[in-house]
């Protein structure tokens, strides 16, 4: 069974830039996350999918972060304009109850 | 609101031995899941271990196990015979019962010496 599949695996952009990152989850999996995680620290939540509805979006900056689950399966999250501290992992899981699959994640590097 | 604390930035153990890393944790949720994942560094979060805090018998994965002291919120996890590719980083993680929102410590770096 193939795992969660995020890409690009690297991204270097410069501030003030617009990136986006994509996910594709397990299969038949209906629940997909967006995790932020800082350099040492643990993954934080920016936004759930059940299917195509976000249905927690709390933590998500919408005044430049932006994410959609067209037709409920992969997922992009987008950053626009990207500024320095949004330089982190970004973490893409999925799952079909309580458990959680991640994906390798996306280190953003913003200069 | 759940918290979850790992007051041991880095660790190290010598290659066979046994380590255990701690984890504490509060929740107001009445039944819950803890987790233990590990992130190695090509940053794949790996699934360890997962507690059920209405199970009392601690669970086991092969050479991990935990001991889930619920009154005390404690959660640790222990490796037996530590190996190389065992070195990663491990986060302690709760999620409610009813709820998606996993909650994660900062995380120990664990290094297996040779």
């Amino acid at each position: 069974e193939a795992g969660v599949v995020q890409s690009p695996r690297y991204k270097i952009i410069e501030k003030k830039q617009p990136v986006a990152f994509w996910c594709n989850p397990i299969s038949g999996h209906n629940t997909l996350y967006w995790y932020r995680q800082n350099l040492g620290q643990g993954p934080e939540l920016l936004i759930r999918y059940e299917n195509e509805e976000a249905v927690d979006d709390s933590q998500l900056p919408k005044d430049r972060f932006s994410a959609e689950r067209l037709k409920g399966v992969d997922s992009t999250l987008k950053i626009q304009p990207a500024e320095l501290g949004d330089s982190a992992v970004y973490l893409c899981a999925s799952s079909p109850r309580s458990e959680q699959f991640f994906g390798p994640g996306t280190r953003l590097t913003v200069l | 609101a759940q918290t979850v604390t790992q007051s041991q930035p880095e660790m190290s153990v010598q290659e066979a031995e046994t380590v255990t890393l701690s984890c504490t944790y509060d929740t107001s949720e009445n039944n819950y899941y803890l987790f233990w994942y590990k992130q190695p560094p090509s940053r794949q979060m790996i699934l360890v271990i997962r507690q059920e805090a209405y199970k009392q018998q601690n669970a086991t994965e092969n050479r991990f196990s935990v001991n889930f002291q619920k009154a005390a919120k404690s959660f640790s996890l222990k490796i037996s015979d530590s190996q190389l590719g065992d070195t990663a980083m491990y986060f302690c993680a709760s999620v409610g019962a009813g709820s998606y929102q996993l909650t994660f410590g900062k995380g120990t770096k664990l290094s297996v010496i040779p």
